[in-house]
């Protein structure tokens, strides 16, 4: 099956600054990907789907100007948090559809503001 | 707006004993799914389910989509400790958009 490489594993940054997580598809083309926000202990919420070549489009609730995400190849897309604040600590996880297959996800990001 | 109610919350049992976590949806959806997750780490697909009434099995788990395809449910048998997880349903909306359950902790305790 396909294999989703994310990337920082875990990452801990100050309060202002900014935190950029990779997704990348190893071994499938993706024009699509979804980024999801996981508090401990409960599901996973989407945030935003990821096209390539055009703007996402961000769920309800979700600010796109602090969750920036670039989708620049059909194999990578990015998710960067701005200016974060403690409040933004969360597990991030990336995914992407694999028609006839279903969903792959990324190992997820441990972000932590302090 | 699709969604899915996923029952119980918490589950914690003994090695051994029988469980069934429940997922259901007033919502029609094209298929629905089955992930287990560990702690720092992403979902991993269980089972993908897709025709009503359908049931899957994977070894000692079992997996049914109601015939309505708007529920299913995860049967594990004679749970193990390695079996403790969190485990999601998700169902595939529109936009090719997952659709996600709570979730249900699990705890097997040997």
């Amino acid at each position: 099956g396909a294999v989703v490489s994310q990337h920082p594993s875990w990452v801990i940054c100050k309060s202002g600054t900014s935190v950029k997580i990779e997704c990348r598809s190893l071994d499938f083309q993706a024009t699509t990907m979804f980024w999801y926000r996981q508090f401990p202990k409960q599901s996973l919420m989407l945030m935003a789907t990821s096209n390539e070549g055009s703007k996402a489009t961000y769920e309800q609730g979700v600010e796109k100007d602090k969750f920036l995400i670039n989708h620049a190849s059909l194999t990578l897309s990015t998710l960067t948090v701005t200016s974060a604040h403690p409040e933004d600590s969360s597990f991030y996880i990336c995914s992407f559809p694999m028609p006839g297959y279903g969903y792959t996800f990324g190992s997820g990001t441990r972000l932590t503001v302090v | 707006t699709q969604l899915l109610e996923q029952s119980p919350q918490f589950l914690s049992i003994q090695e051994g004993e029988n469980l069934t976590v429940y997922c259901n949806s007033s919502s029609v959806f094209s298929s629905l799914q089955w992930y287990r997750q560990e702690p720092g780490e992403g979902p991993v697909l269980l089972v993908t389910v897709v025709t009503g009434g359908e049931v899957k099995k994977l070894k000692r788990l079992t997996f049914q989509f109601g015939d309505a395809r708007k529920d299913s449910s995860l049967h594990i048998t004679a749970a193990q400790p390695g079996d403790t997880g969190l485990y999601l349903c998700a169902g595939a909306g529109g936009g090719n958009k997952l659709v996600f359950g709570a979730g249900t902790i699990l705890r097997v305790k040997s």
